[in-house]
């Protein structure tokens, strides 16, 4: 029972413009959340967390969104970068150090 | 060296062979991982260690045997694999367990390309 969805495996964006990526969790105890971004022939790399008492964090042109209610999170990526074309993982935590993967989304970025 | 280390990156093997991967961490991390990634698929863990004792097992076949001989090292002993057992293996630390001490973030290797005809 797959409890991390990435709904959208690929994702195709022009150099300079926004790249939003969605995840959506079926788990309520679920607290924290995670993205990890992939590059070919690497392991995946941290990029961003967030608190489910916060609704935003931001690093400087990656921000994640939060919908608790929704059972929803968002990566924005602004400007995209020809440099962020990578496979991205959300991923999510409960009240364990357990962490339940999303499958990726491919994300492209076209100069 | 620096990170997460796994040897060997690639590896192709007969259903009867026994192979091992290995994997090294120089951070000073108490919490190892395996995780198997099929293609298209989630990450799945698959077992973890925590200063050297197994704490998971998820319900993986005992064809695949870890060992953690110490916190730096860990090792996954590959035995009478299937086809369908072709896969990235990666492996990765972390700090310590994070139990609800905030985010559990992982480092990872750059995995084990497995294939098994």
């Amino acid at each position: 029972d797959q409890q991390v969805k990435q709904n959208s495996p690929s994702l195709s964006v022009q150099e300079g413009r926004i790249s939003i990526l969605n995840c959506d969790y079926t788990n309520s105890m679920f607290d924290y959340f995670l993205w990890y971004k992939k590059y070919p022939a690497e392991g995946p790399t941290f990029l961003i967390s967030i608190s489910s008492i916060k609704d935003k964090n931001e690093d400087g042109r990656f921000t994640v969104f939060l919908n608790k209610s929704a059972k929803h999170l968002s990566l924005h990526i602004v400007p995209s970068q020809p440099g962020d074309s990578a496979v991205y993982f959300c991923a999510a935590q409960g009240n364990d150090y357990k962490l339940s993967f999303g499958a990726g989304t491919t994300v492209t970025v076209r100069a | 060296e620096t990170g997460v280390t796994q040897t060997p990156r690639h590896l192709v093997m007969g259903m009867t062979n026994k192979k091992s991967l290995k994997c090294e961490q120089h951070l000073g991390h108490n919490a190892m991982y395996w995780y198997k990634q099929s293609a298209k698929k989630p990450l799945e863990l698959m077992f973890v260690y925590s200063l050297e004792e197994r704490v998971e097992n998820n319900s993986v076949p005992s064809r695949f045997s870890p060992e953690c001989p110490n916190s730096s090292h860990l090792f996954l002993h590959l035995h009478t694999l299937q086809p369908e057992d072709s896969a990235l293996y990666l492996c990765a630390s972390s700090q310590d367990m994070a139990l609800g001490s905030g985010a559990n973030v992982l480092t990872f290797g750059a995995g084990s390309r497995l294939t098994v005809l």
